[in-house]
């Protein structure tokens, strides 16, 4: 299996665009988990699914981040309008279940300017 | 609510010497315990995780961790590291039936010749 997928490795954007961050689960594997990784605040959590229905969204930061699941192969991360504190290492991350070990893609490194 | 503390965030150690990274964590609840690592610019890479049964687990390079219930830690311990070794730790756990990772802020190995 090629594991956790994510589009695109690096972005850079000025501050007010719109950013789409893409993953892609290991197949078969029922649970997504979206985190943000800054020297400042370490892991924190952002959203996990389950089956592709939302389960905990409570780390996600504002309103201006919004997450979807469409389909078990897919899900995407959406940042608008971005600002430059939301410049981080964003990684995904998959498991069988929501309690099994969690696989994790090679992260996007997004740059707000 | 619940908590991971990684005490030290760089440890610096010469190649061969032994190596203790501490955990601990807070939790009125069972756990599910998780050491991680990440090497430079890569996502995180699950390295071991205590779930039931043995309080002593290993992974395959030689790292082992041993859960103490009664001190709630979660110590990472190599008798003789690498320059290989060297990268950053991620102590995570998982509270009860919920299924998203609480990190600690990690722990910077840095093993020298």
């Amino acid at each position: 299996d090629a594991g956790v997928i994510q589009s695109p490795r690096h972005e850079v954007t000025e501050m007010g665009q719109e950013v789409t961050l893409r993953c892609k689960p290991i197949s078969g594997h029922n649970s997504l988990f979206w985190y943000r990784q800054t020297m400042m605040r370490g892991l924190e959590l952002l959203i996990y699914f389950n089956n592709n229905v939302p389960i905990d969204d409570s780390g996600m930061p504002e309103d201006r981040f919004s997450a979807k699941m469409p389909n078990a192969s897919f899900s995407t991360l959406k940042i608008q309008p971005s600002e430059p504190r939301d410049s981080a290492v964003y990684f995904c991350a998959s498991s069988l279940d929501s309690l099994d070990t969690q696989y994790f893609g090679p992260g996007t490194r997004l740059t707000v300017l | 609510a619940q908590s991971v503390t990684q005490l030290d965030s760089q440890v610096p150690v010469f190649e061969e010497a032994p190596v203790e990274l501490r955990c601990n964590y807070s939790s009125s609840v069972s756990v599910y315990l998780f050491w991680y690592v990440q090497y430079p610019n890569q996502g995180l890479q699950l390295l071991l995780k205590y779930l039931s049964g043995s309080t002593l687990v290993e992974s395959i390079n030689g790292f082992e961790a041993e859960f103490n219930k009664s001190q709630t830690s979660f110590h990472l311990r190599k008798p003789s590291v690498h320059i290989s070794d060297t990268a950053e730790y991620f102590c995570a756990v998982i509270k009860g039936s919920q299924g998203n990772l609480i990190f600690g802020k990690g722990t910077k190995l840095s093993v020298k010749p």
